[in-house]
């Protein structure tokens, strides 16, 4: 069935250091693929989200590529703060819409 | 304006009684949903409902009860708590299936 599998945390970058969140996926069909951020202490939000293959989704400095031939939907920003710290989750919307969660990346940024 | 808003934020309860968890979401939105996140922040979906109607019910004990009066509102009602079921249940509603969901402050719930 259709599935996500994230990197496992957690993850300690130094501020402006380079983030890559790795997420692969394995699905029937083109699923859309999504980033949600949870900060501390508050529910998730969408980060950032793409729906056909080679589509790049970015906000806030983070970039992610639909990868089909690879079917990655990694992570990345040039250059992490203090206030990226959260949990990553990586989605995919399933075939009848219903959304899989992957098991979330957390990310600490130290001054 | 809060879109999502959960009451209580922080639940704390003896195994055995039952409790509710109530969720608005004041978007417009026409379907709505439960998920259960565990200490290790693995995020599972429990319930999900389209205009009031059920249509994602994953397995889950049948001590997990929703109710959604409206399609602005969808609540969590648990009946005979165990220690098992503390967790962070967050609320999340969408336009229509399969659209970006808005999540709730979640509620963490303790059950001791």
């Amino acid at each position: 069935g259709d599935s996500v599998t994230q990197m496992e945390g957690p993850v300690t970058l130094s501020e402006e250091a380079f983030l890559t969140i790795n997420c692969t996926y394995t699905a029937t069909g083109y699923p859309s693929l999504f980033w949600y951020v949870q900060y501390p202490g508050e529910g998730l939000q969408l980060l950032l989200k793409a729906t056909k293959a080679d589509d790049k989704g970015s906000n806030k400095g983070f970039e992610a590529t639909y990868r089909k031939e690879t079917t990655s939907f990694h992570l990345e920003k040039g250059s992490v703060q203090v206030s990226d710290s959260a949990v990553y989750f990586c989605a995919l919307r399933r075939t009848g819409n219903q959304f899989y969660f992957g098991t979330g990346t957390s990310l600490t940024v130290i001054p | 304006d809060t879109a999502v808003s959960q009451t209580p934020k922080y639940l704390v309860t003896q195994m055995g009684n039952d409790k509710s968890i109530k969720c608005e979401q004041n978007l417009g939105h026409d379907t709505m949903y439960w998920y259960k996140q565990d200490s290790k922040k693995f995020l599972k979906i429990m319930f999900s409902y389209n205009n009031k109607e059920l249509i994602i019910n994953e397995t889950v004990p049948n001590r997990f009860s929703p109710k959604s009066p409206d399609k602005a509102h969808l609540n969590l009602h648990i009946n005979s708590l165990e220690l098992g079921d503390s967790a962070v249940y967050f609320c999340a509603s969408s336009l229509a299936q399969g659209d970006e969901q808005y999540f709730g402050p979640g509620t963490r719930l303790t059950v001791t």
